[in-house]
């Protein structure tokens, strides 16, 4: 069974600060998808990033990086020089990866519970 | 950026009512969904849809039901609202991008059944 973990339920954090959130995910798939989701205060999920399990490369992009370790099952979420802006619900995901009769690649969204990040001034 | 829109915002109604939760996008995607959020837990899929007349129950187990006779419009139904039906439901449909395929959220309708 897939399951995704975020064990940080709520964090605070002084602007400008570096703050990790933490994803853990068990899957018995070989091949799979990880993402991360920011949900503003307005409500809707914001697609933030995708990574397949064949790919280990940490990825940076702006103040966002992301560091995939798959012997650890983990797939860290760590912002740099905090904002206000960022105060937000993160979401860690994952997905089977498979080739349906309707073609894609990616299956359905398992979420994990969430991570509250505040950024106070 | 995302043009998927909820309706409506919020809800509050009493027990046993029928109501339709209405999504629709305007971005000509033929996958969509729907998700159940209870406050500080994960969301969980109740239903999606493959394009038109194609609906499938998601991971969790819902008594709502769902209907795709348009492309844009997704709508969602509950014959005989409880309060255990009380939860955030999400919208959202999802394109390809190169490989990738992105999904895209509506704000989301907050259900209250009292």
């Amino acid at each position: 069974a897939q399951k995704v973990t975020q064990a940080q339920t709520e964090i605070s954090v002084v602007e400008k600060e570096d703050v990790t959130l933490d994803c853990v995910y068990e899957t018995r798939d070989t091949t799979y998808y990880l993402f991360w989701y920011k949900q503003p205060p307005s409500g809707e999920l914001v697609f933030l990033i995708r990574r397949n399990s064949f790919d280990e490369q940490n990825e940076i992009s702006g103040r966002y990086s992301w560091n995939f370790q798959k012997s650890t099952s983990s797939f860290n979420f760590t912002i740099t020089a905090s904002q206000v802006v960022d105060s937000a619900v993160y979401f860690c995901a994952l997905s089977e990866a498979l080739f349906g009769r309707y073609g894609g690649s990616q299956g359905n969204l398992i979420f994990g519970k969430g991570t509250k990040l505040s950024v106070k001034p | 950026e995302a043009d998927i829109y909820q309706t409506p915002r919020y809800l509050v109604i009493g027990t046993g009512k029928k109501i339709t939760l209405e999504c629709s996008q305007t971005m000509g995607h033929d996958k969509m969904y729907w998700y159940q959020q209870d406050p500080g837990m994960e969301l969980h899929l109740i239903h999606y849809s493959y394009g038109v007349n194609s609906t499938e129950k998601g991971d969790l187990s819902s008594e709502s039901t769902v209907s795709r006779i348009r492309t844009e419009h997704f709508p969602l139904t509950l014959e005989s609202a409880r309060p255990s039906h009380t939860s955030q439901y999400l919208c959202a449909s999802s394109e390809w991008q190169g490989s990738n395929e992105k999904l895209f959220f509506g704000s989301g309708t907050q259900l209250s059944v009292l």
